[in-house]
């Protein structure tokens, strides 16, 4: 089955890019979309944006400005890039697939999720 | 984009039905059926548990179900078990291409 892992470093410098990648494995990244969603310690998760391969992608207003995303597809990887990071970008950070709807032109909700890692903005 | 709102938290007997409430506005919950929700249990990742208003994914108890009227989207599970002890979210599909998460609700089973 498809399994999804993220990785990067657990600590960040305030005003540093915070750099993230997401290994697919078990099945292909190309043909579904992708995103990455984070959940500040104790609280609520926040969408960060979604992403196709070679294609389309959108981000939550509130990051767009800080947030680039990329796709390795010979290494079935997809990237977050975060700039300019403050304390309040500390979180468990989820890679996730998007489920394709039978019914819209757009995914239907968040099917297949990483494990997390956690990010801390410290200096 | 505001988080949809859900309570805090909700909270059973064994065996019983419980509802949680996801309440946006008529650009997210009320003009899409692209609403999922997700149960979290603590230290670990999300679980898909609904797509499409009241679809579940393969392999999910029928304990659990989904429901919309206007700006407000429901989940309830029936036969309340220890194991639905968790957190849950509601998420929906925006105007403009992208997506807003709920509140969360603690379900706590008495």
């Amino acid at each position: 089955q498809v399994q999804l892992q993220e990785s990067g470093p657990g600590l960040v410098k305030p005003s540093e890019t915070l750099s993230l990648t997401c290994t697919v494995s078990g099945g292909s990244i190309s043909g579904f979309y992708w995103g990455w969603i984070r959940q500040p310690p104790g609280k609520g998760l926040e969408w960060i944006g979604y992403f196709y391969p070679g294609g389309s992608s959108d981000y939550n207003r509130s990051l767009k400005s800080r947030a680039a995303n990329s796709f390795d597809t010979s290494q079935n990887q997809f990237s977050l890039k975060l700039s300019s990071v403050t304390a309040g970008d500390t979180a468990v950070y989820y890679c996730a697939r998007l489920k394709r709807s039978s019914s819209a032109p757009v995914p239907d909700g968040f099917d297949i999720w990483g494990q997390g890692t956690l990010v801390t903005v410290s200096s | 984009q505001s988080a949809l709102t859900q309570p805090a938290s909700v909270s059973g007997s064994p065996g019983q039905s419980i509802t949680i409430s996801c309440t946006g506005t008529s650009s997210d919950v009320g003009n899409y059926n692209l609403i999922s929700w997700y149960q979290q249990h603590p230290g670990k990742a999300p679980k898909f548990i609904i797509f499409e208003v009241n679809k579940r994914p393969s392999g999910v108890s029928n304990r659990f179900s989904g429901s919309k009227s206007g700006n407000t989207a429901s989940l309830t599970i029936s036969g309340l078990q220890a194991e639905d002890e968790a957190d849950y979210y509601c998420c929906s599909y925006v105007t403009a291409s992208t997506y807003v998460f709920g509140t969360g609700t603690k379900v706590t089973v008495l």
